[in-house]
């Protein structure tokens, strides 16, 4: 497919249990982002690579959470020790480049529900 | 000093009125404002988008009304239908790359 592939799309975890959440972001796209939807609220950042470095994880809310994207291509979200309140649809995005004209294309998004 | 505000949570539009929904912000430093549609299930799809030099942007029922001055833009459907039904989110972009989103608009067309 062409677009954003976020794998699984539902995950159900017990609490403190270790879960990753996988993107595959839209060929060739070197930018990728990753955001968090509460229920009824807009998406949050998290954390946005360009190629294969973090460029801006400040939006990461403690140290439990840690992402990678090793080639620049696929990233992973990784979250330790889950707790009740990490519950949200974790989406990523892509784009060709940062810069003034691009844009970011959405996947449909992880729900995890911490049990 | 990077929210952007957006109103009315919920909206509830005739088959054939006009959908508006309204965003404000204070950070300057936003260079893109992209309006996000989404369904139930699915993950935001960009609908429309401006930069700050432009006052106005139309694309087929959907325009953005940029006002710099007042950092306030605004979504407007024309001739809405029960499939634009959705929920709408204005955004703002920080440094080339990171998007701010609003709460979120609730959009109910009636047939």
């Amino acid at each position: 497919g062409a677009g954003v592939s976020q794998t699984p799309s539902n995950k159900v975890t017990e609490k403190g249990k270790y879960v990753e959440l996988r993107c595959d972001p839209i060929s060739g796209h070197t930018a990728l982002y990753w955001y968090r939807q509460s229920l009824g609220q807009g998406p949050e950042f998290l954390i946005y690579f360009q190629g294969t470095g973090a460029a801006d994880d400040s939006g990461l809310p403690n140290d439990r959470f840690f992402a990678v994207r090793p080639e620049g291509s696929v990233s992973t979200l990784k979250i330790q020790r889950t707790e009740r309140g990490d519950s949200a649809v974790y989406l990523c995005a892509s784009s060709p480049d940062h810069g003034r004209n691009t844009e970011a294309f959405f996947g449909q998004g992880t729900r995890l529900t911490v049990v | 000093q990077q929210q952007v505000k957006q109103s009315p949570q919920s909206l509830i539009v005739q088959k054939g009125g006009i959908s508006i929904i309204n965003c404000a912000y204070e950070n300057t430093a936003f260079d893109y404002f992209p309006w996000y549609q989404q369904f139930p299930g699915k993950g935001p799809a960009l609908l429309i988008a401006i930069r700050p030099d432009v006052s106005e942007k139309k694309e087929g029922r959907f325009t953005i009304s940029f006002n710099k001055s007042a950092k306030q833009f605004s979504l407007h459907i024309m001739d809405s239908q029960p499939g634009d039904s959705a929920t709408y989110f204005c955004a703002a972009r920080l440094r080339t790359y990171k998007y701010i989103f609003g709460t979120g608009t609730r959009l109910k067309v009636l047939a």
